[in-house]
């Protein structure tokens, strides 16, 4: 399993940015994915998740504001960043768990910072 | 949401010593099926984290018999007997039974 974030960089306030995912070593459409989120020196933070079917659920810092999607046929998982603040600066995963189980399988990160 | 309040911040412990975190939520953990859903992961510096824990108080595969969780409804422990060198880092309690997920805010290891 091998989970590869891309698309983080340097966004002023209020803009946006889309993060991407891209799986592989399993069968992607199978499988809900999390987006887990740390800022610099900060605790761990759980962002969203999509299920196979492609049911949504979000924490409510970013509800309205993110909109988590995935692209089976790419293998690819996103996360839409808008009306970014600079309380969103961290490094993104993307995560996968097991079945009824737990964290399995995390990503490298990619850092979005916000500022001016 | 669920809101894990994870004591103490931070801890420091001789080599050899018990460690002992709480992970206290603010509503009960057991799911509809009877299980509660509660983990424990270790982020070492530079790493992702690692999981230690599911369900409580199963160890994950490969994790020492030193790991010990326990709990129930809103109260979780995290206990670590005999602490090594390879302990230290940030531990974190994580609540997948409600939406939104949560993870608790986190416990420094640091070794004196």
């Amino acid at each position: 399993v091998q989970l590869v974030e891309s698309g983080g960089g340097l966004v002023q306030p209020g803009k946006s940015l889309k993060l991407s995912c891209s799986a592989s070593g399993f069968t992607f459409s199978s499988y809900g994915m999390h987006w887990i989120r740390q800022a610099p020196g900060k605790g761990l933070d759980w962002v969203a998740y999509i299920s196979s079917s492609s049911g949504t659920v979000y924490a409510d810092a970013v509800k309205g504001r993110f909109t988590i999607s995935r692209d089976n046929a790419k293998n690819t998982l996103y996360l839409q960043l808008n009306s970014l603040k600079s309380e969103d600066t961290a490094i993104y995963y993307c995560a996968r768990r097991v079945p009824w189980g737990w964290f399995a399988y995390w990503g490298q990160g990619t850092l979005v910072t916000v500022s001016s | 949401d669920v809101v894990l309040t994870q004591t103490p911040v931070s801890l420091s412990v001789t080599l050899g010593d018990q460690a002992s975190i709480s992970c206290r939520s603010s509503q009960s953990l057991e799911y509809s099926d009877g299980y509660t859903y509660l983990e424990w992961y270790l982020q070492k510096p530079g790493q992702s984290p690692q999981l230690l824990i599911y369900e409580v108080s199963n160890r994950f595969s490969g994790v020492p018999d030193r790991f010990i969780g326990s709990g129930s409804g809103t109260d979780f422990t995290l206990k670590i007997s005999r602490v090594e060198p390879e302990d230290l880092g940030v531990y974190y309690c994580f609540q997948a039974t409600h939406d939104p997920l949560t993870f608790g805010s986190g416990t420094k290891l640091e070794i004196k």
